[in-house]
């Protein structure tokens, strides 16, 4: 079974810290994700990788960045968190490159961060 | 992107089986469908995808229509743990990002 895994369940910052957020996948996939989910307003993505070092902005990049250093690990980081940056962060990941139509996604369990 | 329309809620009993509709009127010729669901307090996970063609799999049938402009997730035996939120997402063909665009996905409530 593919897992995705993320570094915390739950994460509790003040405004103004740096945030690091990890996902780890252990099926050899391709391309990353990472999306945001917030009442109201579904998930959106935030940014996404399609191969090491490979990072292309998503639908809501700004206030974030990401580091696809290996092929396995994906980060999203916080460079200066605010309070409208309390959400719940969601990690996927995906293969082949690119992306098919066809091809699934699979997720993490998610981050609920909460910034003070 | 094609969007997709679905009840904001359904209600079923246990055991029984449940038909959750999604509309997709603009869907072009080689969009993929797929069904994703998210129980509560975790990721989305994958349920069912097709093309054109009904499918089955262990987790439920994908009914498509012969237009392809609806479609329906059934679950023939609707339990406890299927309570979850039911997104019916649309895939266009290879060139876009990979990304998949949720919209708000019908709750699915099962009572025993």
């Amino acid at each position: 079974d593919v897992k995705v895994t993320q570094s915390s369940r739950y994460l509790v910052k003040r405004t103004g810290e740096k945030v690091f957020l990890e996902c780890v996948q252990d099926m050899d996939h391709e391309n990353m994700f990472w999306y945001r989910q917030d009442p109201g307003l579904g998930l959106r993505l935030i940014y996404f990788s399609y191969d090491v070092k490979m990072k292309e902005k998503g639908d809501i990049p700004e206030g974030y960045s990401v580091s696809r250093e290996k092929k396995e690990r994906f980060s999203l980081i916080l460079e200066s968190a605010s309070t409208n940056q309390t959400s719940m962060y969601l990690c996927a990941s995906s293969s082949p490159r690119g992306g098919r139509p066809q091809e699934t996604q699979y997720f993490g369990p998610g981050t609920r961060l909460l910034v003070l | 992107d094609a969007k997709t329309t679905q009840p904001n809620s359904m209600e079923s009993n246990e055991e029984e089986p449940v038909h959750l509709p999604c509309n997709h009127s603009t869907i072009s010729g080689t969009d993929y469908i797929h069904w994703y669901r998210q129980l509560p307090s975790q990721g989305p996970e994958y349920v069912i995808h097709g093309l054109t063609s009904n499918v089955n799999n262990r987790m439920a049938s994908l009914a498509i229509a012969e237009d392809r402009k609806s479609s329906t997730l059934i679950l023939h035996r609707a339990t406890l743990r299927d309570a979850a939120v039911y997104y019916c997402i649309l895939r266009p063909p290879l060139g876009n990002t990979g990304k998949l665009i949720f919209g708000q996905g019908t709750t699915l409530q099962v009572k025993p």
